[in-house]
């Protein structure tokens, strides 16, 4: 069955740290690849998207991702963090073939000053 | 461009009570997906509807249902409100094709009382 797996519920980092959040997926095709933020009390706001060509994508806010078929992994990373980034992270996969996106859980993020 | 627009912000129901949350896509964009955010399940997929046809059906009960006007707009409805209903409810549109980010709106909070 087709699934995104988040492993780490929460991490905590200090402010000016790099951070890197780890997803995988388990789908048998080539997914569409993407990675969301949340604030408090508001939706999910798309960071960055991967669907083929250069497996290093660059989103918005300074994020970046890397696509790595061989360990199924869309881990998202930045070089050095910001209080502001202090939020819920969501990877997602688009089934191709299909019309479903499935979610992971989410990493909360909170960053020390 | 107008974003995702979701009515009303929040709601608070008493159990056996039925609701009906409303969503207006961005303009040009034919699907219209719905979710249950809760803190334990993380985001969980109700139905998808695009050109008014429901295309995708997510695991719950028959008490959650939904449609799509001609407009694109959706209504979700959930009779027979139980305490474990409690949720943001997260409304996302997109074109269509699943190459295509979702984008969502900032959800209805739902507390069933």
């Amino acid at each position: 069955a087709q699934s995104v797996t988040q492993p780490d519920i929460h991490i905590t980092v200090s402010e000016g740290a790099s951070l890197e959040l780890r997803c995988n997926y388990s789908y048998g095709a080539t997914p569409y690849l993407f990675w969301y933020v949340q604030s408090p009390g508001q939706g999910l706001q798309l960071l960055l998207k991967y669907f083929s060509g250069d497996t290093l994508v660059q989103g918005i806010k300074g994020f970046e991702a890397e696509f790595k078929r061989s360990q199924s992994s869309f881990n998202l990373r930045k070089p050095s963090v910001h209080w502001s980034d202090a939020a819920e992270y969501f990877c997602a996969v688009g089934l191709s073939g299909t019309y479903k996106y499935i979610f992971g859980t989410g990493t909360r993020l909170k960053v020390l000053a | 461009k107008a974003g995702v627009t979701q009515t009303p912000r929040y709601l608070i129901k008493t159990r056996g009570q039925q609701v009906t949350l409303s969503c207006s896509p961005i303009s040009g964009h034919r699907s219209v997906s719905w979710y249950q955010q809760t803190p334990g399940q993380g985001l969980q997929f109700l139905f998808e509807y695009f050109s008014e046809t429901q295309r995708n059906k997510g695991n719950f009960p028959g008490r959650f249902s939904g449609r799509q006007f001609s407009n694109s707009r959706s209504e979700m409805n959930v009779s027979t409100l139980e305490l474990g209903d409690s949720a943001l409810y997260l409304c996302a549109s997109s074109p269509g094709q699943i190459n295509q980010p979702q984008h969502f709106g900032d959800g209805t909070r739902l507390s069933i009382l």
